[in-house]
């Protein structure tokens, strides 16, 4: 069937360090690829997608490329700040559904 | 980008009462809508697909006497916890595709729902 699994959390980083959450899928089919973002008490934002191989989603300092030969949707920053503190969600869609990996949380320390 | 509108965003309710959580697409259309539920610190549980104008579609172990969905409009869904118990606290959230594409959702901002 189709799933997503990502890099169990949590993740706790310094403010300006690099980061990775790792997200690597399964699906039979050519699925588009998500990364969204949940702060506290809040629904989900969506942050970046590719719906392609090889296709690059950006957005905010985030990237992600999407790699058909190793089945990964890799998430990366630079440099995080505090702001960035959140659950992050790598999700795929095929057939008309949404399905979502268990969620990273992320905590930027000053 | 399009706007999902989920309301209340909080609700209390007592045990054995029922709640309704209305999902709106503000700026389109959407003929299929799907609810989330969340638990703490967990993942996204896709409960149902609601269709606009048919029965929606209950993921396996999902009770849809319980869950009751109606999409009545191509703007508006609600689910409905019926006879709610304490187990059935937790974040509900609804989503929709977007006007542009259907690989792109849209997301309310949730409801939290707390059964004493």
């Amino acid at each position: 069937g189709n799933s997503v699994t990502q890099m169990e959390g949590p993740v706790t980083l310094s403010e300006e360090a690099f980061l990775t959450i790792n997200c690597t899928y399964t699906a039979t089919g050519y699925p588009s690829l998500f990364w969204y973002v949940q702060y506290p008490g809040e629904g989900l934002q969506l942050l970046l997608k590719a719906t392609k191989a090889d296709d690059k989603g950006s957005n905010k300092g985030f990237e992600a490329t999407y790699r058909k030969e190793t089945t990964s949707f890799h998430l990366e920053k630079g440099s995080v700040q505090v702001s960035d503190s959140a659950v992050y969600f790598c999700a795929l869609s095929l057939n008309n559904k949404l399905i979502f990996g268990a969620g990273t949380r992320l905590a930027v320390h000053p | 980008g399009a706007v999902v509108s989920q309301h209340p965003s909080r609700v209390i309710c007592k045990s054995g009462t029922s709640v309704k959580i209305e999902c709106r697409s503000l700026d389109f259309q959407a003929t299929t809508m799907f609810w989330y539920r969340q638990f703490p610190k967990q993942s996204l549980m896709l409960m149902a697909t609601s269709n606009e104008g048919s029965k929606a579609t209950y993921e396996q172990g999902v009770e849809k006497d319980k869950f009751l969905i109606n999409h009545a409009s191509l703007t508006l869904s609600t689910l409905t916890v019926t006879s709610a118990h304490p187990e059935d606290s937790s974040f509900y959230i609804c989503s929709a595709f977007g006007p542009v594409s259907n690989t792109e959702a849209f997301f309310g901002q949730g409801t939290r729902l707390t059964v004493v």
